[in-house]
């Protein structure tokens, strides 16, 4: 069964600091994909970054980098110089081989001015 | 591209009332999704489609729920009868066939806030 895990409901960052969200996730397969998605006030799923397993490299997008750790089956994403703008809910999710995505339940994320 | 269009973005209705949300993926794409959001259970996939055809519709809470794919740029939802604890946040995304090059990333309308009085 794949199971992805956000262990952390809710976080804070104040402006410009850097911020870690974390996601745990299992899956008995070795070639699948790893998303983190944003979902702002206004409901709408914004892919945020992508990592495809079978690359070691961590992926990054401007100021949102993922640490892999394929071994551990851990996938975190790491904001840095944060902005208002990235205020939202955060929801990893896991793509095997098959058509399904798994999402975890998501951790909320405010930024203080 | 457009990316993915759901409508309307939101409907009040009342109870026992036919209410039918509507999704036209993004051109190109095979695969289509329906998922629906609440607070209580988060995202839930309910029924997808390959090719315009159902693969997996385990997810559909129910018989009110139905699911049709006519044709690669037209989905339709429908609940009927409506119920209240139908009422969430229901999202189409879409996908194209081939993995790798970004094809197994989904993409996501901006979905239609259903309210079921």
């Amino acid at each position: 069964a794949q199971t992805v895990t956000q262990s952390q409901p809710e976080m804070s960052v104040q402006e410009a600091e850097t911020v870690t969200l974390s996601c745990t996730y299992d899956t008995s397969e070795s070639n699948y994909y790893l998303f983190w998605y944003k979902q702002p006030p206004s409901r709408q799923m914004i892919l945020v970054i992508r990592q495809e397993a079978y690359k070691q490299q961590n992926a990054t997008e401007n100021r949102f980098s993922v640490n892999f750790q394929k071994a551990a089956k851990s996938f975190s994403l790491k904001i840095s110089d944060s902005q208002l703008g990235d205020t939202a809910m955060y929801f990893c999710a896991l793509k095997n081989t098959g058509n399904q995505f798994y999402f975890g339940t998501g951790t909320s994320l405010t930024v203080i001015p | 591209d457009a990316g993915v269009i759901q409508s309307p973005r939101h409907e009040v209705t009342e109870m026992g009332q036919e209410v039918t949300l509507r999704c036209k993926p993004i051109s190109g794409h095979d695969y289509l999704f329906w998922y629906r959001q609440t607070m209580m259970r988060g995202l839930e996939l309910l029924i997808y489609f390959n090719n315009n055809v159902p693969i997996d519709d385990s997810g559909m809470p129910e018989d009110r729920f139905s699911a049709k794919m006519p044709n690669a740029s037209f989905s339709t939802l429908k609940i009927q009868p409506s119920e209240p604890r139908d009422s969430a946040v229901y999202f189409c995304a879409s996908r194209k066939g081939t993995s790798g090059m970004g094809g197994e990333t989904q993409y996501f309308g901006p979905g239609t806030r259903l309210l079921v009085l």
